[in-house]
């Protein structure tokens, strides 16, 4: 029973527009969210994540945006480079479970020059 | 310098073997996991250890058999190796046993079986 998901596999943009990647989720228990990128043969990277408290996070190009009520959230990535083409994880994760990650199958980014 | 290290990148063995991966992190973290990623790209947990305690005991058979002999270090055994055992593995470790902490991936131990 797969309680993060993301339905996109993939996702073409043009250099300097931008990438919306998208995350659904069903556990309302949930209260922290985060962003991973996965290179080929790489492990994933953190990149961001948001707490429950708040809906929207910065970090540079990078924002994450949190709807509780639709259980959805977003990472927006402007203006978006070539080198941000890669596979975007989202993940979640509830107190009270430890440090137990719920992972998305992925979104697969190109990011065309 | 690599946080999280796993050894060997790439394991190709017949069915039935026992084989170990090993993984070791140097970012003093407390915490270490063990992830499959499927076939379908699914990113689901199977152990978590913190200080040497198993603290996560996903639905794995037990074939699987994970060992930390400190908590820099958390080695994955599996016997009897089967055709479903195909997938990447993944280590990860973090600070503490909090559920707002990002984990640090290495880079995957890719598990054929012939």
């Amino acid at each position: 029973d797969q309680q993060v998901k993301q339905n996109s596999p993939s996702l073409s943009v043009q250099e300097g527009r931008i990438s919306i990647l998208n995350c659904d989720y069903t556990n309302s228990m949930f209260d922290y969210f985060l962003w991973y990128k996965k290179y080929p043969a790489e492990g994933p990277t953190f990149l961001i994540s948001i707490s429950s408290i708040k809906d929207k996070n910065e970090d540079g190009r990078f924002t994450v945006f949190l709807n509780k009520s639709a259980k959805h959230l977003s990472l927006h990535i402007v203006p978006s480079q070539p080198g941000d083409s890669a596979v975007y994880f989202c993940a979640a994760s509830a107190r009270g479970t430890g440090n137990q990650f719920y992972f998305g199958t992925g979104t697969s980014l190109t990011v065309i020059p | 310098d690599t946080a999280v290290s796993q050894t060997p990148k790439y394991l190709v063995t017949q069915m039935g073997n026992d084989k170990s991966i090993k993984c070791e992190q140097n970012l003093g973290h407390d915490t270490m996991y063990w992830y499959k990623q499927d076939s379908k790209k699914f990113l689901k947990i199977m152990f978590s250890y913190n200080n040497k305690e198993l603290i996560i005991n996903e639905t794995v058979p037990n074939r699987f058999s994970p060992k930390s002999p400190d908590k820099a270090h958390l080695n994955l055994h599996i016997n009897s190796l089967e055709l479903g055992d195909s997938a990447v593995y993944f280590c990860a470790s973090s600070q503490g046993q909090v559920y707002n902490q990002p984990q640090h991936f290495g880079d995957g131990t890719r598990l054929s079986i012939l």
